[in-house]
């Protein structure tokens, strides 16, 4: 089974820049989360879809941070525009439907964001 | 809101036997994970707990006290391999993951 696909893996910009991330869950998992993680921290939730409809924001910057999930399958999140304490990995997780005992995450190999 | 609190780093000897602890403070709770991430690498998902007791998977187990809002990963036989920052996460009545800051540990020979 294919894992969580992201991309790029590194991204270096300058402040005030945009900066577009993307990942592809895995096959038939509905719950898609996006993660910042700043070094030395643990992953802080940016925002958790179900399909295509959004369960939780609540730590979105959304004056500067978007999130979409078109046809519910894969997801971008772009910063617009960036500042230097946006300098993080960006992780993007998935797991499949529902609360179950094994709805464990799975993470992708995240985005590391380096703003100059 | 929540609040998840786990020891910033703890040191072992290859071959010991290690205890994380996690504490929590969480709106509604619907279960408990344990991640290990070795630097520079994704969290990867090591053990859940959502009823009281202790889960037992190889060298690792993990305890939950749903009423002490307390959970530890016990780790036995250290290997060199198993130095890595160790992450609890909790889920909260809405099934919204937090996760604790992560507690780095060293083993060493």
């Amino acid at each position: 089974e294919a894992g969580v696909a992201q991309s790029p893996r590194y991204k270096i910009i300058e402040k005030r820049q945009s900066v577009a991330f993307w990942c592809n869950p895995i096959s038939g998992h509905a719950t898609l989360y996006w993660y910042q993680q700043i070094l030395g921290q643990g992953p802080k939730l940016l925002i958790q879809f179900q399909n295509n409809g959004v369960v939780d924001d609540s730590q979105l910057p959304k004056d500067r941070f978007s999130a979409e999930r078109l046809k519910g399958v894969d997801s971008t999140l772009k910063i617009q525009p960036a500042k230097l304490e946006d300098s993080a990995v960006y992780l993007c997780a998935s797991s499949s439907l529902g609360a179950t005992r094994d709805n464990e995450q799975f993470f992708g190999p995240g985005t590391r964001l380096t703003v100059l | 809101g929540q609040n998840i609190d786990q020891p910033t780093e703890m040191t072992a000897t290859e071959g010991a036997i290690v205890q994380i602890n996690c504490t929590y403070q969480t709106s509604g709770f619907n279960g408990l994970f344990w991640y290990q991430q070795h630097a520079g690498e994704a969290p990867t998902f090591l053990s859940y707990n959502v009823l009281d007791g202790l889960e037992e998977k190889g060298r690792f187990s993990s305890f939950l006290s749903r009423s002490k809002g307390y959970s530890y990963l016990l780790l036995k036989e250290l290997q060199m391999k198993d130095s890595a920052s160790y992450l609890c996460a909790v889920r909260d009545r809405g099934y919204i993951p937090t996760f604790g800051r992560g507690t780095s540990l060293i083993v060493h020979p």
